[in-house]
């Protein structure tokens, strides 16, 4: 089976601009979750998606949002890029019923100037 | 969710046994140990989850004493490609939890 992808692997924005970050799970894998990672605060979760619907969220402000598509696929969203926002974002999959094994990507790594 | 607390970082010579502890005094009686291997600018990798007494792997093993306050990671005959942080987390095995990662343990391996 392919692993979790994403894309693009790389951004540069600046402050103000939105971004918009893709992930293509496991195939079977219907939920999706999003970390970011950063030197000082670790891996924190954002948000995850279940078939669709948002299951949990993080303690995140509104800039960051996201979706999930009918076909599992994630996209995760941060609106009005702030230079706290440079970080590693990581997308994880998992069959989402009762195993917590989950499948990270590369992560998008953002840098935002 | 319940807490853990890990050592920040370790150092080990390279063919050695590496044991990692993390303790979960708050564990719940249907939380799950899952530890996770993370190599710079990477996702983590899943290594090994438990529930209580020894778990084995290829890749590792899992002490999960009976009260199950603590638990502890064994890594046997570690080589440099083992350099990485290890995070220990521990939540209910259910699909709509969510994880929370703390520090994790940062090992170096040295030749």
């Amino acid at each position: 089976k392919a692993g979790v992808t994403q894309t693009p692997r790389y951004l540069i924005k600046t402050r103000g601009q939105q971004v918009t970050l893709s992930c293509s799970p496991i195939s079977g894998h219907r939920s999706v979750s999003w970390y970011q990672q950063t030197p000082g605060q670790g891996l924190q979760f954002l948000f995850e998606y279940f078939s669709e619907t948002q299951r949990n969220k993080g303690n995140f402000p509104g800039r960051f949002s996201g979706r999930q598509f009918s076909n599992s696929r994630s996209e995760m969203n941060v609106s009005t890029l702030e230079l706290g926002d440079s970080a590693l974002y990581l997308c994880a999959s998992r069959t989402g019923q009762t195993s917590y094994e989950q499948y990270f990507g590369p992560g998008t790594r953002l840098t935002v100037t | 969710l319940a807490k853990t607390t890990q050592p920040i970082s370790m150092d080990s010579y390279e063919g050695q046994e590496v044991n990692i502890t993390c303790s979960h005094n708050n564990i719940a009686t249907n939380d799950y140990i899952t530890w996770y291997q993370q190599f710079p600018s990477q996702g983590p990798r899943f290594i090994i989850q438990g529930y209580k007494t020894k778990v084995t792997n290829e890749v590792a093993s899992l002490f999960i004493p009976a009260d199950r306050k603590s638990s502890t990671l064994s890594l046997p005959r570690v080589s440099l490609s083992d350099t990485a942080v290890y995070y220990c987390l521990v939540s209910p095995n259910f699909g709509n939890e969510k994880l929370t990662f703390g520090t994790g343990t940062r090992l170096t391996i040295i030749p």
